[in-house]
């Protein structure tokens, strides 16, 4: 079974600091990444796709991706209330199929103002 | 404004009834997916379709059943053979392969 990981927090972060959300993956063939936002009782989100090892900057989001290691990460710089809400990791599997998304169970994320 | 529209937004029924959720987009996807989520669970795909007139069972389809005879519309019904129908069902659809998904707002289901 190919899975992504989360720690379910609630992760708890004073407004104005950084937020750093982790994700590991199981299928080393994967090959595109995605973080979603999802607030209490509605959808999710799209935030930041990404496709390469390294860094990819959106604003106060940061995407950070490790094959090797199988680790993608989220950092939310200066931290808003706003950003209270639960964080999907999603990963695309190798070897053809739906080509859907596989999903992480989601991190709460709580900025205390 | 492209997007995928989904409804009701929240849906009611008696125990033993199917339900028959709407979703339909105008982003011009091939590829529509149904998800379900349960509370404080990750998303679980249902069924998919990459194409007009085929679809293919996801990793919970017992119980549920799709048709995709436009490539704007895929609708899910919830029969009543479908044990634990009480969730919060997101359809999606995707553009090339590798791209992220987009979702409707999500139906709201209730079965008492």
């Amino acid at each position: 079974q190919k899975e992504v990981e989360q720690n379910s927090g609630p992760l708890s972060v004073p407004e104005g600091a950084i937020a750093s959300l982790n994700c590991t993956y199981s299928d080393r063939g994967s090959q595109s990444f995605f973080w979603y936002r999802q607030y209490s009782g509605k959808s999710p989100e799209l935030i930041m796709s990404i496709y390469s090892n390294g860094d990819k900057e959106d604003g106060r989001f940061t995407a950070q991706l490790n094959k090797a290691s199988q680790y993608v990460s989220l950092l939310i710089r200066d931290s808003q209330p706003s950003d209270s809400a639960t964080y999907l990791c999603a990963v695309t599997l190798s070897g053809g199929g739906a080509d859907g998304l596989t999903f992480g169970k989601g991190t709460h994320l709580i900025i205390q103002p | 404004d492209g997007g995928i529209t989904q409804s009701p937004k929240y849906l009611f029924r008696k125990e033993g009834q199917n339900v028959t959720l709407s979703c339909e987009q105008n982003l011009n996807h091939d590829a529509m997916y149904w998800y379900r989520q349960d509370p404080g669970q990750g998303l679980r795909l249902i069924y998919y379709s990459q194409i007009v007139n085929d679809f293919q069972k996801g990793d919970i389809a017992e119980g549920y059943s799709v048709s995709r005879e436009k490539k704007e519309s895929f609708p899910l019904t919830v029969t009543s053979a479908q044990k634990n129908p009480t969730a919060f069902y997101l359809c999606a659809s995707r553009g090339v392969r590798g791209s992220p998904l987009h979702f409707g707002n999500g139906t709201r289901l209730t079965v008492t």
